[in-house]
């Protein structure tokens, strides 16, 4: 089993629908976590940290539920720049410092028209 | 430079040849990563190093993978006898060290080096 799982997709969604994607994990050690959204070809940039409390900025909505050890990303609105790749990624600390990120296979996200 | 850079940005190996991946992370920052990304998957960790320790190097896939920081900012990534199952893209990025009294500090990726084995 992956450390951090994602259904691949891809979710193809009209122009202005709402759109949610899930993650879960398995280290119960992981301590933060976020979301960060890949163009083809492109490097991987952060979207957005995810907190417990849920966060918001603009039209996307991240929440974590660490009982359930399952992270989810809201897209509202979505627009065709919104097409791209979202990847889940956890970040575990050892003992006597340094720290993992690691990521999920990644959800492949395509607005039409 | 203001972000992660990573050269050479391609390229291409003949099987059994030595190749060598240079990443410069950002000014200042202390944690450096490598990863492998191949094809319609999400980045695979290979390393970790906290200025000139390599404090995790789980992810290396077999011991022709070798991965240095010696000064504490450059990192080389240096594969040895190249094998076609090593065409990917290799991702390096840089922070601060992530969560530690920080609110989740930011990783940032640079472009990647994207292997071919031939």
């Amino acid at each position: 089993r992956k450390e951090v799982e994602q259904d691949p997709g891809p979710f193809n969604v009209p122009e202005g629908a709402t759109v949610a994607f899930n993650c879960t994990y398995s280290n119960s050690a992981s301590q933060s976590f976020f979301w960060y959204r890949q163009d083809c070809r492109k490097e991987p940039k952060l979207l957005m940290s995810v907190y417990s409390s849920g966060n918001e900025d603009g039209r996307f909505t991240a929440q974590l539920n660490r009982a359930s050890q399952y992270i989810s990303l809201l897209i509202r609105d979505s627009k065709l720049s919104d097409s791209a790749t979202y990847l889940c990624v956890v970040n575990s600390f050892f003992t006597g410092g340094g720290n993992k990120l690691t990521f999920g296979t990644g959800t492949q996200l395509k607005v039409e028209l | 430079g203001a972000g992660v850079s990573q050269s050479p940005r391609y390229k291409v190996a003949k099987r059994g040849q030595d190749v060598a991946l240079r990443c410069d992370p950002i000014s200042g920052h202390v944690s450096l990563f490598w990863y492998q990304q191949a094809l319609g998957q999400g980045p695979e960790f290979l390393t970790y190093f906290q200025n000139e320790a390599q404090l995790d190097k789980s992810g290396l896939p077999s011991d022709r993978f070798f991965a240095e920081r010696p000064e504490g900012s450059v990192s080389t990534l240096k594969i040895q006898r190249t094998q076609q199952e090593d065409s990917a893209v290799y991702l390096c990025a840089s922070s601060f060290p992530l969560g530690q009294g920080a609110k989740d500090t930011e990783a940032f990726f640079g472009q990647g080096t994207r292997l071919t084995v031939v």
